[in-house]
């Protein structure tokens, strides 16, 4: 069984549009995250949401929402998007808050 | 948050033990260390945490000094597969709100 699913693998996308990234843990874990992978491999984190609380890297510009439909689910809802937001996304759980046990397959988000 | 240094990369030979050593000199009182490992094209993998002194597991060992200053992860008889970047990550697990943040990381190269 997959312990971190996102969907889907690969996003190609034009400039201005409004594209959404799911994931899904089955783990039971009481935190998930979201990361971005940039061309020269960084990893940052953009949101953490813990118990229902939701906590946000400041630099995340606002065109970036997550959304928590139930403690399993954290997806990641962009608008607008800009060039500069190709990357790779990660998705991540953990049972204790700040360090992210499993990972996603990671979202490859190509703006065109 | 603690700044790491790590070496941007290291090459061993197969069966050979490696050893990454990160340095992370303003490391607070409440500060852990966590290690991470990436393969290409996959979300990282947590490997080992730790306070102080040693910890092992079925995958690596850390070694913390006294002065906790350094830490070394310790991977026992190297193969191809070991190759990935490896992200040594200090934070404090115990308070606030902001999760581990990775660095960027040691590439290791295994060669047959």
């Amino acid at each position: 069984d997959t312990a971190v699913s996102q969907t889907p693998k690969y996003l190609v996308t034009q400039m201005g549009n409004d594209k959404s990234i799911k994931c899904e843990q089955n783990l039971g874990h009481d935190t998930m995250y979201w990361y971005k992978q940039d061309s020269k491999k960084f990893l940052k984190i953009m949101f953490s949401y813990n118990n229902k609380e939701l906590i946000i890297n400041e630099t995340v510009p606002n065109r970036f929402s997550p959304k928590s439909p139930d403690k399993a689910h954290l997806n990641l809802h962009i608008n607008s998007l800009e060039l500069g937001d190709s990357a790779v996304y990660f998705c991540a759980s953990s049972q204790e808050y700040r360090t992210p046990s499993f990972f996603g397959p990671g979202t490859r988000l190509t703006v065109l | 948050l603690a700044k790491t240094t790590q070496p941007i990369s290291m090459d061993s030979y197969e069966g050979q033990e490696v050893n990454i050593t990160c340095s992370h000199n303003n490391i607070a009182t409440n500060d852990y260390i966590t290690w991470y490992q990436q393969f290409p094209s996959q979300g990282p993998r947590f490997i080992i945490q730790g306070y102080k002194t040693k910890v092992t597991n079925e995958v690596a060992s850390l070694f913390i000094p006294a002065d906790r200053k350094s830490s070394t992860l310790s991977l026992p008889r190297v193969s191809l597969s070991d190759t990935a970047v490896y992200y040594c990550l200090v934070g404090d697990l115990t308070s606030g709100n902001t999760p581990l943040v990775f660095g960027k990381g040691t590439r290791l190269s295994v060669i047959a």
